[in-house]
């Protein structure tokens, strides 16, 4: 039961470089979510996904570019790293919107580090 | 804008105690609140979602109350293990898609 997925599990970056997170759900949920979570902040929404194709930006979209080319897979870009974006990223994903009650199931993180 | 604060202090007990966790929103009300656990280094897993016109859910050791009027949710922990020890995070949804979470509380319970 794999679940959601989430690749690499770590890395560090210089500021400037850039890279891209993966993201893979077996569970064929139409709806999928970029998350960050630094200290005392919680988890904030970055962007999000409602099926194959579509994308939407979310509480804290700049700086970042994603895509939804399959179903299964969401991609989480960052074209110029910055010190700020050093966070751990979640990917998640749902059957359908939250608004009917839907859970999240998450992947396991990303620890990203930009120097 | 919403707002959700938790209880900002890590909670420690002793084993056998009842943890009680607080969730606070302002400016909203939600037509539903969940609640999710995260151990170190893991993503969070959900636990329990409760309903407005639901006062109290339990599931196994696990008790949640809503109290829309208040604009709260409490989490209860009963006779506590320290495998309970870990993040506990509230969540809202404030709109269709977007599912907002507070910064989390965390259990310590002591042996």
């Amino acid at each position: 039961n794999a679940g959601v997925t989430q690749t690499p599990k770590f890395r560090v970056l210089k500021t400037g470089q850039s890279m891209t997170l993966l993201c893979a759900q077996d569970m064929n949920h139409e709806y999928m979510y970029w998350y960050r979570q630094d200290p005392g902040m919680g988890l904030r929404l970055i962007h999000y996904s409602v099926g194959e194709g579509t994308t939407a930006k979310g509480e804290v979209p700049d700086g970042y570019n994603v895509s939804r080319l399959k179903k299964q897979n969401f991609l989480l870009g960052l074209e110029s790293a910055a010190p700020s974006q050093t966070s751990v990223y979640f990917c998640a994903s749902s059957s359908t919107a939250v608004a009917t009650n839907e859970k999240l199931f998450f992947g396991s993180g990303t620890q990203l580090s930009v120097l | 804008s919403q707002k959700i604060e938790q209880n900002s202090e890590a909670l420690n007990i002793q084993e056998g105690k009842t943890a009680t966790l607080t969730c606070n929103y302002t400016n909203y009300s939600p037509a539903y609140l969940q609640w999710y656990r995260q151990d170190p280094g893991r993503g969070p897993v959900f636990l329990l979602l409760i309903r407005e016109n639901e006062k109290e859910k339990r599931k196994e050791r696990l008790k949640v109350t809503f109290d829309t009027t208040l604009k709260q949710s409490l989490f209860h922990i009963t006779a506590s293990q320290p495998a309970d020890s870990a993040t506990y995070l509230c969540a809202l949804s404030f709109n269709d898609y977007k599912l907002s979470f507070g910064a989390g509380t965390t259990v310590t319970v002591r042996a």
